[in-house]
């Protein structure tokens, strides 16, 4: 079984300031984690992948993300906010190896003040 | 990378009818094709899981009479929402996984209004 929590619905931050997306996650094997990001009417997008390599993930956009299995949690973060990273954000857990079923998160909308 | 590409983007139709959506995966083969439907202000909740040549795995609760899924091809899967009704109306997405490509690919979504 496996599950994602992401602690905060909604996110607020001025431009320029870092951002921080917290989730974690449960699960009975060591999992692969996602962090993904959808623009109003579209679709998603893969920032970055965490499949049991190095613990600290860097993706696209400045975008970085760290595995603390201690603390079963995938926290995203991104040291300056851009305006253009308003969106909503989702964390995804899937068991690991290829062709496993993927669990979502219940999204946090990050708001980006000018 | 890995693409999916989703059409249409977007479609209205009438209450009793059926809609087709298509996803494509570009350049690679998806053995593995999973349709989602989101609906306003909620996650993606994951409605059927359908391998290449074989029937397609519903979730619980999904009505696989009125989500017919179809992976004929490794290229190719198709949703079809059959007498649709206005309670269908939602984002509808699909995600794509084959050969070394591990991180699920995203279509682009559908937007389907029922009226």
């Amino acid at each position: 079984a496996q599950s994602v929590t992401q602690l905060d619905s909604h996110v607020s931050v001025s431009e320029g300031t870092p951002v921080l997306l917290r989730c974690n996650y449960s699960s009975s094997y060591s999992p692969s984690l996602f962090w993904y990001v959808q623009h109003p009417n579209k679709g998603l997008q893969l920032l970055l992948k965490y499949t049991s390599a190095a613990t600290l993930v860097k993706g696209i956009n400045g975008f970085e993300a760290e595995f603390k299995k201690s603390e079963t949690s995938f926290h995203l973060t991104k040291p300056s906010a851009h305006m253009s990273d308003a969106a909503e954000y989702f964390c995804v857990v899937s068991a690991p190896g290829g062709y496993q079923k993927v669990t979502f998160g219940t999204g946090t909308k990050l708001q980006v003040i000018p | 990378g890995a693409v999916v590409s989703q059409h249409p983007s977007r479609v209205i139709c009438k209450s009793g009818t059926s809609v087709k959506i298509e996803c494509r995966s570009l350049d690679f083969q998806a053995t593995t094709m999973f349709w989602y439907r989101q609906f306003p202000k909620q996650s993606l909740m994951l409605m059927a899981t359908s391998n290449e040549g074989s029937k397609a795995t519903y979730e619980q609760g999904v009505e696989k009479d009125k989500f017919l899924i179809n992976h004929a091809s490794l290229t190719l899967s198709t949703l079809t929402v059959t007498s649709a009704h206005p309670e269908d109306s939602s984002f509808y997405i699909c995600s794509g996984r084959g050969g070394n490509n591990y991180g699920y690919t995203f279509g682009s979504g559908t937007r389907l209004t029922v009226v």
